[in-house]
């Protein structure tokens, strides 16, 4: 398995554009989470689906931020309109959906950079 | 708000040298987890642990689960500078299913 696959790996762009991140999920796991990470907060769980239903978004920011997952195998994190604070490392990662696994395989990442 | 505090923020050793890693909790966590990070790379999980006073031994490595479940320690043995990471604990628990709660992390760095 090519595990979790995350794109593009590197994004900058300037405030206000909108911007698109990517995540395949490994095949078969039921459940997808996006993490942000940064030096001074670490590592925060943003939104999580189950079954490609969001399950828990209270950690999305505010309504610039919005995540859809259209099947099972694709997912996107959506920041609209973009802000030098959102420069993070965004994470997708995904779980087989056991009960009590909670056992999280991350991708590599997706470093962004809003100037 | 579960929270997980790690301790040392940093560490900085030479190689050969013991080291442990603590991750303290208020709250009682139904398993705990540690993941090690290397730049550029996500993190990857190195153990689970479950039962409160659960010891587990990854080859140098040795993760405990405190008896209430609410604390942990990862200690490296003869560190070597390939154990060089941000090593990650995070807990499991509350009410949302899948919801860890991950600690700020300890950089550790292996000096040859």
């Amino acid at each position: 398995d090519a595990g979790v696959i995350q794109s593009p790996r590197h994004e900058v762009t300037e405030m206000g554009q909108e911007v698109t991140l990517r995540c395949k999920p490994i095949s078969g796991h039921n459940s997808l989470f996006w993490y942000r990470q940064t030096m001074m907060r670490g590592l925060e769980l943003l939104i999580y689906f189950n079954n490609n239903v969001p399950i828990d978004d209270s950690g999305m920011p505010e309504d610039r931020f919005s995540a859809k997952m259209p099947n099972a195998s694709f997912s996107t994190l959506k920041i609209q309109p973009s802000e030098p604070r959102d420069s993070a490392v965004y994470f997708c990662a995904s779980s087989p959906d056991r009960a009590g696994a909670n056992v999280l395989t991350f991708g590599a990442g997706s470093r962004l950079t809003v100037l | 708000t579960q929270l997980l505090e790690q301790s040392p923020q940093f560490l900085s050793i030479q190689e050969g040298e013991n080291l442990t890693v603590y991750c303290n909790s208020s709250s009682v966590f139904s398993s705990l987890q540690w993941y090690r990070q290397e730049p550029g790379e996500g993190p990857v999980l190195l153990v689970t642990v479950v039962t409160g006073g659960e010891v587990k031994k990854l080859k140098r490595l040795t993760f405990q689960f405190g008896d209430a479940r609410k604390d942990s320690s990862l200690h490296i043995t003869a560190a070597q500078p390939g154990d060089t990471g941000l090593y990650l604990c995070a807990g499991a628990g509350g009410t949302s299913y899948g919801k860890l709660t991950f600690g700020q992390g300890t950089i550790l760095t292996v000096h040859p």
